[in-house]
């Protein structure tokens, strides 16, 4: 069964701090990928995600993340973070032929103004 | 908004008793997903339904079901509760179930066993 890492549970940056957020998963076949995103007292909703092609993706509000299959990788990124990107983060993939997605354990990040 | 509605927000019960979590999918979407949130086992999927039929299952206890109906709203019956089964619901909608679905979350419901 595929099981998705993210290393980092809480992490705490300033207003215009870089952010990476890492994700691993474990599994050796086709995947597919997702960011979701939580902000306080709302719904987790999609950030961005991957099926294939051009391994380097484009979300909503400045994120985006680059899948390395070598690594199995998915790690989230934004050069340059606001407070309102206050939130739980969730990776999640989708193994093939599974309609079963594996979530993240979550990353809570916390920016201050 | 997500479009996706669950209710009840809240439902504070004691152990042994039986709940009845409820979900409304996005118009239009006839899949249906049904996930447990807790501080120490993270997101879970527990079930998926399409079109009233059941087409995934994940870490779902024998006392737990789901059933979508054919105006495929979807409830999760929760039955001789525990103090583990403490969590956050949530349910999710997509519009086909497919593998890659974009997935719509409602609010949750927040499940407090006493």
């Amino acid at each position: 069964a595929q099981s998705v890492s993210q290393h980092n549970h809480h992490v705490i940056l300033s207003e215009a701090a870089s952010l990476e957020l890492g994700c691993n998963y474990s599994y050796g076949g086709t995947v597919n990928l997702f960011w979701y995103v939580q902000y306080p007292g709302q719904h987790l909703q999609l950030l961005l995600k991957y099926f294939s092609g051009d391994p380097l993706v484009k979300g909503i509000k400045g994120f985006e993340a680059e899948f390395i299959k070598s690594k199995f990788s998915f790690n989230l990124r934004k050069p340059s973070v606001q407070w309102s990107d206050t939130a739980e983060y969730f990776c999640a993939v989708n193994a093939e032929g599974s309609y079963i997605p594996t979530f993240g354990r979550g990353t809570s990040l916390i920016v201050h103004p | 908004d997500s479009g996706v509605t669950q209710t009840p927000k809240h439902l504070i019960t004691a152990t042994g008793q039986r709940v009845t979590l409820r979900c409304s999918p996005r118009s239009g979407d006839l899949s249906v997903y049904w996930y447990q949130q807790s501080l120490d086992q993270g997101l879970q999927f527990l079930i998926q339904y399409y079109n009233g039929e059941e087409r995934a299952k994940g870490n779902i206890l024998e006392r737990f079901s789901a059933q979508q109906f054919p105006d495929l709203h979807s409830e999760l019956n929760l039955s001789s509760l525990e103090l583990g089964d403490s969590a956050l619901y949530f349910c999710a909608s997509s519009a086909s179930g497919g593998k890659g679905d974009e997935q719509f979350f409602g609010p949750g419901t927040r499940l407090t066993v006493l």
